[in-house]
C-alpha cells in the first residue's frame, strides 16, 4: 500500500530562522516526489518535483532533498518569512496515482 | 495564462440535498482530478478524468460522481449530502498527470458546508 508520512504535524518558528520538514514515503513503483505549499483557504502550489535520479532541488528559499535508498525526503526553509506560514504537503507518485501526506503546518512568528 | 477556476467558491447545503461543483482547467490541459480535503484527513483523491474518460477513481461512495466535457471542463456531483461531506473540494489540472514530471495546478477550491 502506498503511503506518505510527514513530520512534524506542526511547528512554530521565529522569522528569519531555518526549519526542516520530513517526509517518509512508500510508493511503488516510484515515479517522483513532490512538495506543495498550501496557504490557508487556498489551493496547493507546487514547490518542487524530484525524480529518482535527483537528490536536491531548490526553489528560492525552499530546498528539497530526496534519498531514494531510505525513501525519505526533506524540505528545508531558509531564513523564514511571515509569508512562509502555510501547510506543506509531501506527495509521492507512481505511474498512476498520487499519495498525499497529511501535511506539516508551519507558523512563522515575528 | 488563466489558472484553474473553480465555482462556486463557497456554498452551504442541507443534508439530503445534492451539489454540483465546476472546474475549468488551464487551457490545453486534458487531465482534471478532484480531491476532498478535510482537517483530519488531508487530501483524499476522488477521481481523475482525461479526455472525457474517467481514468482513475478513489475510495468514495457512489454518491460522488463526475464528468468531463469535450472542452476539458469538469463537474463533480455529490448526491444525498451528509454532514461528513463538509470539506474543501479541490480540482487540479495537468497536461497529463501520468507524465513523470507532470505538473499539477490546483484551483482555489470550493468550500462546501453541509448543515
Amino acid at each position: 500500500k502506498n503511503q506518505v508520512e510527514q513530520s512534524p504535524q506542526s511547528l512554530i518558528i521565529l522569522e528569519g530562522k531555518n526549519c526542516t520538514l520530513q517526509c517518509n514515503y512508500t510508493v511503488s513503483p516510484f515515479s517522483n516526489l513532490r512538495w506543495y505549499k498550501q496557504d490557508t483557504g487556498r489551493g496547493p502550489v507546487s514547490l518542487t518535483i524530484m525524480t529518482f535520479s535527483e537528490n536536491t532541488k531548490s526553489n528560492g528559499r525552499y530546498t528539497a532533498t530526496l534519498d531514494a535508498d531510505t525513501k525519505q525526503s526533506s524540505l528545508h526553509i531558509t531564513a523564514s518569512q511571515l509569508s512562509d506560514s502555510a501547510s506543506y504537503i509531501c506527495v509521492g507518485s507512481n505511474d498512476y496515482k498520487l499519495s498525499f501526506g497529511a501535511g506539516t503546518t508551519v507558523t512563522v512568528r515575528a | 495564462k488563466a489558472g484553474v477556476t473553480q465555482t462556486p467558491r463557497y456554498l452551504i447545503k442541507t443534508r439530503g440535498q445534492q451539489v454540483t461543483l465546476s472546474c475549468s482547467p488551464i487551457s490545453g490541459h486534458r487531465s482534471v482530478s478532484w480531491y476532498q480535503q478535510t482537517p483530519g484527513q488531508g487530501l483524499q483523491f476522488l477521481f481523475e478524468y482525461f479526455s472525457e474518460t474517467q481514468r482513475n477513481k478513489g475510495n468514495f461512495p457512489g454518491r460522488f460522481s463526475g464528468r468531463q466535457f469535450s472542452n476539458s471542463r469538469s463537474e463533480m456531483n455529490v448526491s444525498t449530502l451528509e454532514l461528513g461531506d463538509s470539506a474543501l473540494y479541490l480540482c487540479a489540472s495537468s497536461q497529463d498527470s501520468r507524465r513523470v514530471n507532470g505538473e499539477l495546478f490546483f484551483g482555489e477550491g470550493s468550500r462546501l458546508t453541509v448543515l
